[in-house]
Protein backbone atom coordinates (compact mmCIF):
# COMPACT_ATOMS: atom_id res chain seq x y z
CA UNK A 1 0.00 0.00 0.00
CA UNK A 2 1.15 3.84 -0.32
CA UNK A 3 3.28 4.74 3.08
CA UNK A 4 5.65 7.41 3.76
CA UNK A 5 8.97 5.91 5.04
CA UNK A 6 11.92 8.01 6.00
CA UNK A 7 15.45 7.04 5.02
CA UNK A 8 17.69 7.60 7.84
CA UNK A 9 16.03 6.74 11.27
CA UNK A 10 18.70 7.79 13.57
CA UNK A 11 21.02 11.19 13.07
CA UNK A 12 23.30 12.20 14.87
CA UNK A 13 24.90 15.61 14.19
CA UNK A 14 27.13 18.29 16.06
CA UNK A 15 25.57 21.30 17.93
CA UNK A 16 26.00 24.05 15.57
CA UNK A 17 25.64 22.11 12.30
CA UNK A 18 23.31 21.84 10.01
CA UNK A 19 20.28 18.76 9.86
CA UNK A 20 19.01 17.66 7.04
CA UNK A 21 16.05 14.89 7.56
CA UNK A 22 14.58 13.23 4.65
CA UNK A 23 11.70 11.38 3.71
CA UNK A 24 10.31 9.78 0.92
CA UNK A 25 6.54 9.89 0.13
CA UNK A 26 4.85 6.98 -2.91
CA UNK A 27 1.64 8.67 -3.98
CA UNK A 28 2.22 11.55 -6.45
CA UNK A 29 -1.40 12.48 -5.73
CA UNK A 30 -0.37 13.53 -2.23
CA UNK A 31 -1.24 17.54 -2.02
CA UNK A 32 0.20 18.87 1.52
CA UNK A 33 2.72 17.79 3.81
CA UNK A 34 3.85 18.23 7.69
CA UNK A 35 6.70 18.34 9.52
CA UNK A 36 6.06 17.21 13.01
CA UNK A 37 8.57 17.19 16.22
CA UNK A 38 8.07 14.51 19.18
CA UNK A 39 10.10 15.21 22.16
CA UNK A 40 10.45 12.32 24.57
CA UNK A 41 7.31 11.89 26.74
CA UNK A 42 5.41 14.56 24.61
CA UNK A 43 3.03 14.71 21.65
CA UNK A 44 4.04 15.81 17.99
CA UNK A 45 4.10 19.41 17.75
CA UNK A 46 3.89 21.02 14.12
CA UNK A 47 7.21 22.75 13.02
CA UNK A 48 6.38 23.34 9.13
CA UNK A 49 4.23 22.77 6.41
CA UNK A 50 4.07 22.83 2.56
CA UNK A 51 1.63 22.93 -0.43
CA UNK A 52 2.55 20.34 -3.58
CA UNK A 53 2.22 23.80 -5.74
CA UNK A 54 5.23 24.87 -3.71
CA UNK A 55 9.13 22.84 -3.80
CA UNK A 56 9.92 25.16 -0.67
CA UNK A 57 9.27 26.91 2.12
CA UNK A 58 11.09 28.65 4.86
CA UNK A 59 10.70 29.27 8.98
CA UNK A 60 12.97 30.15 11.81
CA UNK A 61 15.64 28.07 11.19
CA UNK A 62 14.19 25.39 9.57
CA UNK A 63 13.13 24.71 5.81
CA UNK A 64 11.28 22.31 3.73
CA UNK A 65 12.04 20.91 0.35
CA UNK A 66 9.84 18.88 -1.99
CA UNK A 67 10.99 17.18 -5.12
CA UNK A 68 7.69 16.23 -6.48
CA UNK A 69 10.05 14.52 -9.40
CA UNK A 70 11.16 12.02 -7.14
CA UNK A 71 8.56 12.34 -4.24
CA UNK A 72 11.36 13.20 -1.72
CA UNK A 73 10.75 15.86 1.28
CA UNK A 74 13.34 16.86 3.05
CA UNK A 75 13.72 19.35 6.33
CA UNK A 76 16.56 21.04 6.81
CA UNK A 77 17.76 22.49 10.64
CA UNK A 78 20.20 25.46 10.41
CA UNK A 79 22.45 26.00 13.18
CA UNK A 80 21.38 22.73 14.88
CA UNK A 81 20.83 23.17 18.87
CA UNK A 82 20.59 20.67 21.94
CA UNK A 83 16.49 21.65 21.84
CA UNK A 84 16.21 20.35 18.42
CA UNK A 85 16.96 16.80 19.59
CA UNK A 86 13.80 14.99 19.51
CA UNK A 87 11.82 12.33 16.73
CA UNK A 88 10.80 14.06 13.53
CA UNK A 89 8.11 12.63 11.26
CA UNK A 90 6.77 13.77 8.36
CA UNK A 91 3.62 13.36 7.27
CA UNK A 92 1.21 13.10 3.86
CA UNK A 93 -2.03 14.39 3.15
CA UNK A 94 -3.04 12.05 0.29
CA UNK A 95 -6.36 11.17 -1.60
CA UNK A 96 -8.02 8.30 0.02
CA UNK A 97 -11.82 6.46 -1.64
CA UNK A 98 -13.59 10.38 -1.49
CA UNK A 99 -11.96 11.86 1.06
CA UNK A 100 -8.46 12.34 2.39
CA UNK A 101 -6.40 11.08 4.84
CA UNK A 102 -2.95 12.32 6.79
CA UNK A 103 -0.14 9.40 6.62
CA UNK A 104 2.46 9.41 8.84
CA UNK A 105 5.81 8.08 8.77
CA UNK A 106 7.87 6.18 11.22
CA UNK A 107 10.16 8.84 12.41
CA UNK A 108 13.87 10.10 12.41
CA UNK A 109 15.71 10.28 15.81
CA UNK A 110 17.99 13.53 15.43
CA UNK A 111 20.73 13.42 18.30
CA UNK A 112 22.46 16.47 18.75
CA UNK A 113 26.13 15.91 20.28
CA UNK A 114 27.59 19.16 22.35
CA UNK B 1 -2.61 28.65 21.77
CA UNK B 2 -4.75 25.55 20.84
CA UNK B 3 -4.60 22.92 23.70
CA UNK B 4 -5.46 19.49 23.13
CA UNK B 5 -5.56 17.53 26.75
CA UNK B 6 -5.61 13.88 27.55
CA UNK B 7 -7.08 12.59 30.50
CA UNK B 8 -3.80 10.26 32.09
CA UNK B 9 -0.19 10.42 31.11
CA UNK B 10 0.26 6.95 32.48
CA UNK B 11 -2.30 4.08 33.05
CA UNK B 12 -2.09 0.80 34.04
CA UNK B 13 -4.65 -1.72 32.96
CA UNK B 14 -5.65 -5.20 33.48
CA UNK B 15 -6.26 -7.97 30.78
CA UNK B 16 -10.07 -7.91 30.35
CA UNK B 17 -10.73 -4.00 31.71
CA UNK B 18 -12.54 -1.81 29.73
CA UNK B 19 -10.75 1.59 29.73
CA UNK B 20 -12.17 5.08 28.51
CA UNK B 21 -9.14 7.25 27.26
CA UNK B 22 -10.54 10.86 27.33
CA UNK B 23 -9.19 13.89 24.86
CA UNK B 24 -10.19 17.86 24.95
CA UNK B 25 -9.54 20.54 23.21
CA UNK B 26 -10.81 23.99 23.46
CA UNK B 27 -10.22 25.78 19.85
CA UNK B 28 -13.65 24.10 18.60
CA UNK B 29 -12.44 22.16 16.27
CA UNK B 30 -14.56 20.09 13.95
CA UNK B 31 -12.15 17.31 13.27
CA UNK B 32 -10.54 14.45 16.23
CA UNK B 33 -8.69 11.67 16.25
CA UNK B 34 -7.04 9.14 18.09
CA UNK B 35 -3.52 7.42 17.05
CA UNK B 36 -1.18 4.71 18.46
CA UNK B 37 2.27 5.25 18.67
CA UNK B 38 4.24 2.02 18.38
CA UNK B 39 8.13 2.13 17.71
CA UNK B 40 8.95 1.51 14.04
CA UNK B 41 4.96 1.46 13.09
CA UNK B 42 4.41 5.35 13.55
CA UNK B 43 0.97 6.71 13.65
CA UNK B 44 -1.50 4.79 13.46
CA UNK B 45 -4.78 6.13 13.01
CA UNK B 46 -7.79 3.84 15.22
CA UNK B 47 -10.88 6.27 14.64
CA UNK B 48 -11.71 10.09 13.77
CA UNK B 49 -14.82 11.96 14.19
CA UNK B 50 -15.75 15.14 12.08
CA UNK B 51 -18.74 16.32 14.04
CA UNK B 52 -20.21 15.59 17.35
CA UNK B 53 -22.10 11.84 17.43
CA UNK B 54 -20.40 10.99 14.31
CA UNK B 55 -17.65 8.78 13.78
CA UNK B 56 -15.50 6.89 11.17
CA UNK B 57 -12.76 3.80 11.55
CA UNK B 58 -9.41 4.70 10.85
CA UNK B 59 -6.66 1.92 10.10
CA UNK B 60 -6.93 -0.14 12.95
CA UNK B 61 -10.52 -0.56 14.77
CA UNK B 62 -10.55 -3.13 16.20
CA UNK B 63 -10.92 -3.55 19.75
CA UNK B 64 -11.43 0.13 20.22
CA UNK B 65 -15.03 2.18 20.24
CA UNK B 66 -15.23 6.38 20.29
CA UNK B 67 -17.74 8.27 21.62
CA UNK B 68 -18.56 12.15 20.83
CA UNK B 69 -21.31 13.62 22.51
CA UNK B 70 -19.65 16.72 22.74
CA UNK B 71 -17.32 18.93 20.40
CA UNK B 72 -14.68 18.86 22.30
CA UNK B 73 -14.59 15.89 23.68
CA UNK B 74 -13.71 12.89 22.02
CA UNK B 75 -13.32 10.05 23.90
CA UNK B 76 -11.46 6.17 23.30
CA UNK B 77 -13.23 2.95 24.56
CA UNK B 78 -11.04 -0.75 25.02
CA UNK B 79 -14.02 -2.56 25.68
CA UNK B 80 -11.82 -5.59 27.05
CA UNK B 81 -8.09 -4.63 27.29
CA UNK B 82 -5.62 -6.99 26.05
CA UNK B 83 -1.54 -6.88 26.05
CA UNK B 84 -1.40 -6.30 22.58
CA UNK B 85 -3.07 -3.21 23.42
CA UNK B 86 -0.31 -1.81 25.37
CA UNK B 87 0.68 1.70 23.45
CA UNK B 88 0.83 5.40 23.76
CA UNK B 89 -2.27 6.53 22.68
CA UNK B 90 -1.86 10.03 20.86
CA UNK B 91 -5.65 12.24 20.73
CA UNK B 92 -5.65 15.36 17.84
CA UNK B 93 -7.67 17.49 16.34
CA UNK B 94 -7.84 19.98 13.45
CA UNK B 95 -10.62 22.24 11.79
CA UNK B 96 -12.39 20.86 8.43
CA UNK B 97 -10.46 20.30 5.51
CA UNK B 98 -11.37 22.90 2.75
CA UNK B 99 -11.35 21.45 -0.73
CA UNK B 100 -10.02 17.53 0.55
CA UNK B 101 -6.86 19.17 1.84
CA UNK B 102 -6.24 18.32 5.61
CA UNK B 103 -5.00 21.30 7.86
CA UNK B 104 -2.40 20.87 10.75
CA UNK B 105 -3.52 18.38 13.72
CA UNK B 106 -2.95 20.04 17.15
CA UNK B 107 -1.69 16.88 19.49
CA UNK B 108 -2.45 15.91 22.93
CA UNK B 109 0.53 15.07 25.07
CA UNK B 110 -0.24 11.40 24.74
CA UNK B 111 -1.13 8.36 27.41
CA UNK B 112 1.02 5.66 28.04
CA UNK B 113 -1.21 2.79 28.46
CA UNK B 114 0.19 -0.69 29.91
CA UNK B 115 -1.79 -3.43 29.76
CA UNK B 116 -0.67 -6.81 32.24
Amino acid sequence: GESVGLHLPTLSVQEGDNSIINCAYSNSASDYFIWYKQESGKGPQFIIDIRSNMDKRQGQRVTVLLNKTVKHLSLQIAATQPGDSAVYFCAENTPMDSSYKLIFGSGTRLLVRP
Amino acid sequence: DVKVTQSSRYLVKRTGEKVFLECVQDMDHENMFWYRQDPGLGLRLIYFSYDVKMKEKGDIPEGYSVSREKKERFSLILESASTNQTSMYLCASSFPSAGGMYNEQFFGPGTRLTVL
